[in-house]
C-alpha cells in the first residue's frame, strides 16, 4: 500500500485477555519499529526489526510483550494477559535504509488499545 | 546512553506569536534529525536535517541543526490555532554493522495556540 497500515484502529479488551496488533509497513521498507504512547506521554520505543530479525528488543516492557515479523513485511505485536497499564496508542513506523538519500520513519495511524 | 531532550515540555501562546522549540541530543552514529507534528495519533513529518547551519523552511515553519553543539530548533512564526499539537524531535542513528537505522524520540513539546 501507499502508507503504513495498522489494524485494528481501536481495540477494547478485558483485563487478562491477549491481544494482537498488526502492522503492514510500506512495501520495500526493511526497517520496522513499534512505539507506545500513553496519555500525555512521549513516544516510548518498544522494538525494532531489520528484515525479520530484531536487533533491539530492549524496549519491551515485560515478557507479556512479544513481536514478530515474517517475510520482511507484516509485523504482529502481541500482548498477553493484558493489564490496564497497557492501555495506550501503539504506533508502528517503517523506513528504508538508503545511504544515498534522505530517510524518514513513516508512521501508521496507530492502534488505540483500551484495557478495561 | 543515547537520548533526545526537548524543551519546553509545554507552551501556551497567543495567535500571531513566534515560538522556538528546542531539541538537544546525545546519540552516537548520528545520521539525521527529524521534526514531526502530532495532532491526533500518527506523527506527520515536517523536516529532516543532516547538515549544520542549513536552514530548512516550509511556510511559517523553519528549522536548523547545530551538529557541534548537538541541538536543533524549530521556529514557528505568526502562530495559528491550527499549529496546536505536540512537536516531536527524533534523531536517526546508524546501527553497526549495517543492521539498519534506529530512531530515538524526545518526549515532545506540547504547543497550544490561543485565539
Amino acid at each position: 500500500g501507499a502508507g503504513v497500515s495498522q489494524s485494528p484502529s481501536n481495540k477494547v479488551t478485558e483485563k487478562g485477555k491477549d491481544v494482537e496488533l498488526r502492522c503492514d509497513p510500506i512495501s520495500g521498507h526493511t526497517a520496522l519499529y513499534w512505539y507506545r504512547q500513553s496519555l500525555g506521554q512521549g513516544l516510548e520505543f518498544l522494538i525494532y526489526f531489520q528484515g525479520n530479525s530484531a536487533p533491539d528488543k530492549s524496549g519491551l516492557p515485560s515478557d507479556r510483550f512479544s513481536a514478530e515479523r515474517t517475510g520482511g513485511s507484516v509485523s504482529t505485536l502481541t500482548i498477553q494477559r493484558t493489564q490496564q497499564e497497557d492501555s495506550a496508542v501503539y504506533l508502528c513506523a517503517s523506513s528504508l535504509l538508503d545511504r544515498r538519500g534522505n530517510t524518514e520513519a513513516f508512521f501508521g495511524q496507530g492502534t488505540r488499545l483500551t484495557v478495561v | 546512553e543515547d537520548k533526545v531532550v526537548q524543551s519546553p515540555l509545554s507552551l501556551v501562546v497567543h495567535e500571531g506569536d513566534t515560538v522556538t522549540l528546542n531539541c538537544s541530543y546525545e546519540v552516537t552514529n548520528f545520521r539525521s534529525l527529524l521534526w514531526y507534528k502530532q495532532e491526533k495519533k500518527a506523527p506527520t513529518f515536517l523536516f529532516m536535517l543532516t547538515s549544520s547551519g542549513i536552514e530548512k523552511k516550509s511556510g511559517r515553519l523553519s528549522s536548523i541543526l547545530d551538529k557541534k553543539e548537538l541541538f536543533s530548533i524549530l521556529n514557528i512564526t505568526a502562530t495559528q490555532t491550527g499549529d496546536s499539537a505536540i512537536y516531536l524531535c527524533a534523531v536517526e542513528a546508524i546501527e553497526f554493522p549495517n543492521t539498519g537505522n534506529q530512531f530515538y524520540f524526545g518526549t515532545g513539546t506540547s504547543l497550544t495556540v490561543i485565539p
